[in-house]
Order: structure tokens, then C-alpha cells, then sequence
């Protein structure tokens, strides 16, 4: 079975703070992605990285960067957090191409206060 | 730009019965279907994937047919059970977005034991 895997389902973190979020597939997949899901507003693409060193921004990169050094590997970086980025982060991955299906991770919650 | 509506929003059924969710689709020029499965607090379950090419795809309950001339899919599940009780997600991977899902808002499902 395909895994991926967040580091974290529970953070809490400081307005300010600088917050890695991590995901680790064990699937070879080329294509990975970062969402946040937030009530009403549904999924929403903050980036996508279809090889190493690679990335995309998706709607809502503000805020946000990436960074994806090793194929298996995806991390979101919060540079400064806010309280408006309290959210459901999901990690996506995918192989190559577009026809291929997707699996997600558990999920983090993120509350920053 | 696309945009996936899922209807409806929330639905609630005696166990035993069976039922159909629909997903709606503005722009025809897809790649594949995509249905997922989320508990609450948790991440997405992949269900079913069809293929732009196919009509539908089938897993033990649950069946998901596509009409892409119409932008209109149905998940359907069958003898339902309270264990299927969850969010229902569709997404789409369209020819302009490239490899990246669009979602719809869900619907919600409670199945009464």
C-alpha cells in the first residue's frame, strides 16, 4: 500500500514562529503536493513539486514556501506563522503524469495563536 | 476555470439504504475522476479513480460512473452501512490546471443504524 506520511496531526506554534511541516512517500512518486482545507472554503493548493528541486505555486502560495531536496521528501515552510494560517495542512502524492491517482496523509492540524 | 460542485452538501439515510452522490464538473476537458473518502479530523481516502476514457469503476459497494460530455459524475453505495458515515470528496485533474486535483466542497453522509 502507498504511504505517506506527516510528521505531525496536532501543532500548536506562536504568531512569528517559523514551522516546518513534513511529508515522506514511500512510493517513488514524482508529484507531490501541499493543501489546506478550511471549513467553507474547502481544498486549496498552496504548492506542488513534480521532481526534486522542483515546484509549482497552486491559488495560495502567500505566506508559504517549500522545499523538496530528496525525491520522498516535501516540506512546507510557514516563514513568519499567523493566526489565519491555522488550518487542516494536507500532503498529497502522485505519480508522474496526469492520469494517476492520488494519495493523501493523515493530515496536521495546525492552530498558531 | 474549472470548478466541481458536489450536491448535496449533506445527507443523511436509514442504514441498509442505497444512495447516490453527485459531482458536477464546468470544463469537460479532464484527465481523470478522483473520489475520496475523509473522516473527520482526519486525511482523504482514496476510493475510486476513472479514467477519462472510462464510463465507470467499481469497488465492492461502491460504483462511480462518469459522463464527461455532460461534466457529471455519481458515487454510488450500495446497502449502506453506519461505517459509511464519513465526507465524500470528488476532485478532477483537468488539461489546462495540468497534474493538479480540483475539488468540490463534499458531501457530508450520516448513515442511521
Amino acid at each position: 500500500d502507498v504511504k505517506v506520511t506527516q510528521s505531525s496531526r496536532y501543532l500548536v506554534k506562536r504568531t512569528g514562529e517559523k514551522v516546518f511541516l513534513e511529508c515522506v512517500q514511500d512510493m517513488d512518486h514524482e508529484n507531490m503536493f501541499w493543501y489546506r482545507q478550511d471549513p467553507g472554503l474547502g481544498l486549496r493548493l498552496i504548492y506542488f513539486s513534480y521532481d526534486v528541486k522542483m515546484k509549482e505555486k497552486g491559488d495560495i502560495p502567500e505566506g508559504y514556501s517549500v522545499s523538496r531536496e530528496k525525491k520522498e521528501r516535501f516540506s512546507l515552510i510557514l516563514e513568519s506563522a499567523s493566526t489565519n494560517q491555522t488550518s487542516m495542512y494536507l500532503c498529497a502524492s502522485s505519480f508522474g503524469g496526469v492520469d494517476t491517482e492520488a494519495f493523501f496523509g493523515q493530515g496536521t492540524r495546525l492552530t498558531v495563536v | 476555470k474549472q470548478e466541481v460542485t458536489q450536491i448535496p452538501a449533506a445527507l443523511s439515510v436509514p442504514e441498509g439504504e442505497n444512495l447516490v452522490l453527485n459531482c458536477s464538473f464546468t470544463d469537460s476537458a479532464i484527465y481523470n475522476l478522483q473520489w475520496f473518502r475523509q473522516d473527520p479530523g482526519k486525511g482523504l481516502t482514496s476510493l475510486l479513480l476513472i479514467q477519462s476514457s472510462q464510463r465507470e469503476q467499481t469497488s465492492g459497494r461502491l460504483n462511480a460512473s462518469l459522463d464527461k460530455s455532460s461534466g457529471r459524475s455519481t458515487l454510488y453505495i450500495a446497502a449502506s452501512q453506519p461505517g459509511d458515515s464519513a465526507t465524500y470528496l470528488c476532485a478532477v485533474v483537468d488539461m489546462e490546471y495540468g497534474n493538479k486535483l480540483v475539488f468540490g466542497a463534499g458531501t457530508i453522509l450520516r448513515v442511521k443504524s
